[in-house]
């Protein structure tokens, strides 16, 4: 039982390439959540998804973010035309229909140049 | 005002000492209240979940919770110096999004 997987670990991109971020749910987890973690700050929530549903993005930034869970794979952030401001930790989160806490992956720490 | 507040630290303590860490919150609404640890460069992991007002005791850690002050804390006692992390504080209303503390990094000294 690996827990939460997410991929890469570490991503560097240039400024205006595109960041695509991989999370894996723990087994029999449905809900998937993403959380950002600027350097000295806490975590702020981005977006809560089930399985082909976003059900609360109201973190998410309007323009270049956008995030899926589809019926098979894992849950993909994706961030278009990256800033130097994106530089962050991405972590995912994940729990069961029942759980109010949550299980966070390793994150992905996003680097752009 | 933020949500939860949080104090940054850092704090420093002496190995074996009771470390108090705290949280304040504004929103009466939220039901569940969770403490992670968090390394340095690592993942957060659940230390305690407690669900409305009270106390709840695992090991050498103790949660409290008093939802009349909007007020939360964590107790560790005979601190150690593998307990050197940052300790986030963080709430919800249900099964839904966890909104955080800004975290108080810990430092045990031998």
């Amino acid at each position: 039982n690996a827990g939460v997987m997410q991929n890469p670990r570490h991503l560097v991109r240039r400024r205006g390439q595109e960041a695509r971020l991989r999370c894996s749910p723990m087994k029999g987890h449905s809900h998937v959540y993403w959380y950002r973690q600027l350097p000295e700050e806490g975590l702020k929530f981005m977006v809560y998804l089930q399985k082909e549903n976003i059900i609360d993005e109201s973190g998410m930034p309007k323009e270049r973010f956008s995030a899926e869970f589809p019926k098979e794979g894992p849950s993909i952030l994706r961030i278009q035309q990256v800033v130097r401001g994106d530089s962050a930790a991405y972590f995912c989160a994940s729990s069961t229909a029942s759980q109010a806490s949550h299980l966070f992956g390793p994150g992905t720490r996003l680097t752009v140049l | 005002q933020k949500e939860v507040e949080q104090d940054p630290g850092p704090l420093s303590v002496p190995e074996g000492a009771i470390v108090s860490l705290n949280c304040t919150y504004s929103n009466s609404a939220f039901q569940y209240f969770m403490w992670y640890r968090q390394y340095s460069r690592k993942g957060p992991e659940l230390l305690m979940y407690t669900y409305s007002s009270g106390n709840k005791e695992d090991g050498r850690f103790t949660a409290q919770v008093d939802k009349s002050s909007k007020y939360i804390s964590l107790f560790i006692r005979d601190s150690q110096p593998s307990d050197s992390a940052t300790y986030l504080c963080a709430m919800t209303f249900g099964n839904e999004k966890l909104t955080f503390g800004t975290g108080t990094r810990l430092t045990i000294i031998p």
